[in-house]
């Protein structure tokens, strides 16, 4: 079985550059969450849908972040305008009706802005 | 807000050794998770704890979810290679945040050499 899929896997993009993160979560699960992995601080939540609905986007860092989740199968998170500091791996995880907690997560893409 | 304290942060082993790591928090948890990331790779999910008390084990990995509700602690026995990697502890948060995990900082295991 197909497990998350993210595109694209890298990403080098100039500051003041929109960038769109791809997200498919798995068949049948109903939750989707963005995360992002620093060094410095480890993995944050950025925001999470269920049932295509954003129900928590506390963790998203300022109006230059977005996402969306048009359908069940595809969610973007996009930057715009980047900057440096957002350079990050971003993972995109989702999890079955019911067990919010069992996230499955994507092998993540790894932003860097220069 | 709900944090989890997760140690040790980094550990050498050699293969053949068992290994112990810890979570703690000052906030109860409903679940314990415990996930293992490879690099390059997402977090995968290890095992998950659902009770105060529970102690579960997948092949050479023991978890157990602390009575209090407040502790976790990940086993791995007869250490080997593969098991190389950054282990996070999570919890499920309670009340409007069930629906999110908190993740501890991870506790990256290496070979000695």
């Amino acid at each position: 079985d197909a497990g998350v899929i993210q595109s694209p896997r890298h990403e080098v993009t100039e500051m003041g550059q929109e960038v769109t993160l791809r997200c498919k979560p798995i068949s049948g699960h109903d939750y989707l969450f963005w995360y992002r992995q620093t060094m410095m601080r480890g993995l944050e939540l950025l925001i999470y849908f269920n049932n295509n609905v954003p129900i928590d986007d506390s963790g998203m860092p300022e109006d230059r972040f977005s996402a969306k989740m048009p359908n069940a199968s595809f969610s973007t998170l996009k930057i715009q305008p980047s900057e440096p500091r957002d350079s990050a791996v971003y993972f995109c995880a989702s999890s079955p009706p019911g067990v919010a907690y069992e996230q499955y997560f994507g092998p993540g893409t790894r932003l860097t802005v220069t | 807000g709900q944090q989890l304290n997760q140690s040790p942060q980094s550990m050498f082993i050699q293969e053949g050794e068992d290994v112990s790591m810890n979570c703690t928090s000052s906030s109860i948890f409903n679940t314990w998770l415990w996930y293992k990331q490879e690099p390059g790779e997402g977090p995968v999910l290890l095992i998950a704890l659902y009770k105060a008390g529970e102690l579960t084990s997948n092949g050479r990995l023991t978890a157990q979810f602390g009575i209090t509700r407040k502790d976790s602690f990940l086993n791995i026995s007869a250490s080997i290679p593969s098991d190389v990697g950054i282990y996070f502890c999570a919890g499920q948060g309670t009340g409007s945040s069930a629906s999110k995990i908190i993740f501890g900082s991870g506790t990256r295991l290496s070979i000695r050499p």
